[in-house]
C-alpha cells in the first residue's frame, strides 16, 4: 500500500513570494490533515478535510494561507505572501475516518525556508 | 483545550537497555486517546503505540509499552531492549472527544549508543 505522498520535499523562497504544496493521501482515506511543524516543536494542525469539505480550519492563518481538496483526493496548501515565520516543515496526514481513535498516516513533509 | 507536555528534550540510552520517556497531558474531555509517534531523522512520522483512556490496561506493542496513569494525567513510553533504529524524535499526542484535534508535545530526542 502506497503511503502519503508530498511534493516538493524542499522549497526555498523569499519573503512575500507565494508557494504551494501538494499532498496525495493513502487511497481510500476520506480524512486529510495539514500540519505545520516549526523547528523544535511538535506538529500543529492547520486544517482538516473530510472528503472535499473543511472540518476544522480554526488555526489556519486565512489572511495568507489557503487550502483545497478538490474531488476529495489530492490537496494543495498555499501560502501567499510568505513571511519569515512560515519557515517550517509542512506535514500532510490522512486517515480512513475522522474519528479520534483513527491512526493518522503522515507523509514525509515539505521543508520550507523563507529568506 | 488540551495540552501535552514532554519535559525531557533529549534522552540517551545504551543499546539493549531500557529507557522511559515522560509525558503529561491535560484535557477537559472525558473521552480521549493518547498516542506516541516516532519521527526518525529525515523520515516520516509513524505511530508507535496508542492508548484509549477508558481502558485501564496499559497498551503494549512488542518492545514498546506505556504506563498510563489516568489520575495523574501521565502517559510514559517504555522502550525495552533498545536498538539503534529506535533513535528518533518521539512525540506524545492527545486527541479528545469523538473528532477532536491531535495535540502534540514538543518531543523528546532519543539517542541510542552502541
Amino acid at each position: 500500500e502506497a503511503g502519503v505522498a508530498q511534493s516538493p520535499r524542499y522549497k526555498i523562497i523569499e519573503k512575500r513570494q507565494s508557494v504551494a504544496f501538494w499532498c496525495n493521501p493513502i487511497s481510500g482515506h476520506a480524512t486529510l490533515y495539514w500540519y505545520q511543524q516549526i523547528l523544535g516543536q511538535g506538529p500543529k494542525l492547520l486544517i482538516q478535510f473530510q472528503n472535499n469539505g473543511v472540518v476544522d480550519d480554526s488555526q489556519l492563518p486565512k489572511d495568507r494561507f489557503s487550502a483545497e481538496r478538490l474531488k476529495g483526493v489530492d490537496s494543495t496548501l498555499k501560502i501567499q505572501p510568505a513571511k519569515l515565520e512560515d519557515s517550517a516543515v509542512y506535514l500532510c496526514a490522512s486517515s480512513g475516518r475522522a474519528l479520534a481513535l483513527e491512526t493518522q498516516y503522515f507523509g514525509p513533509g515539505t521543508r520550507l525556508l523563507v529568506l | 483545550a488540551q495540552t501535552v507536555t514532554q519535559s525531557q528534550p533529549e534522552m540517551s540510552v545504551q543499546e539493549a537497555e531500557t529507557v522511559t520517556l515522560s509525558c503529561t497531558y491535560d484535557t477537559s474531555e472525558s473521552d480521549y486517546y493518547l498516542f506516541w509517534y516516532k519521527q526518525p531523522p529525515s523520515r516520516q512520522m509513524i505511530l508507535v503505540i496508542r492508548q484509549e483512556a477508558y481502558k485501564q490496561q496499559n497498551a503494549t506493542e512488542n518492545r514498546f509499552s506505556v504506563n498510563f496513569q489516568k489520575a495523574a494525567k501521565s502517559f510514559s513510553l517504555k522502550i525495552s531492549d533498545s536498538q539503534l533504529g529506535d533513535a528518533a524524535m518521539y512525540f506524545c499526542a492527545c486527541r479528545g472527544g469523538s473528532q477532536g484535534n491531535l495535540i502534540f508535545g514538543k518531543g523528546t530526542k532519543l539517542s541510542v549508543k552502541p
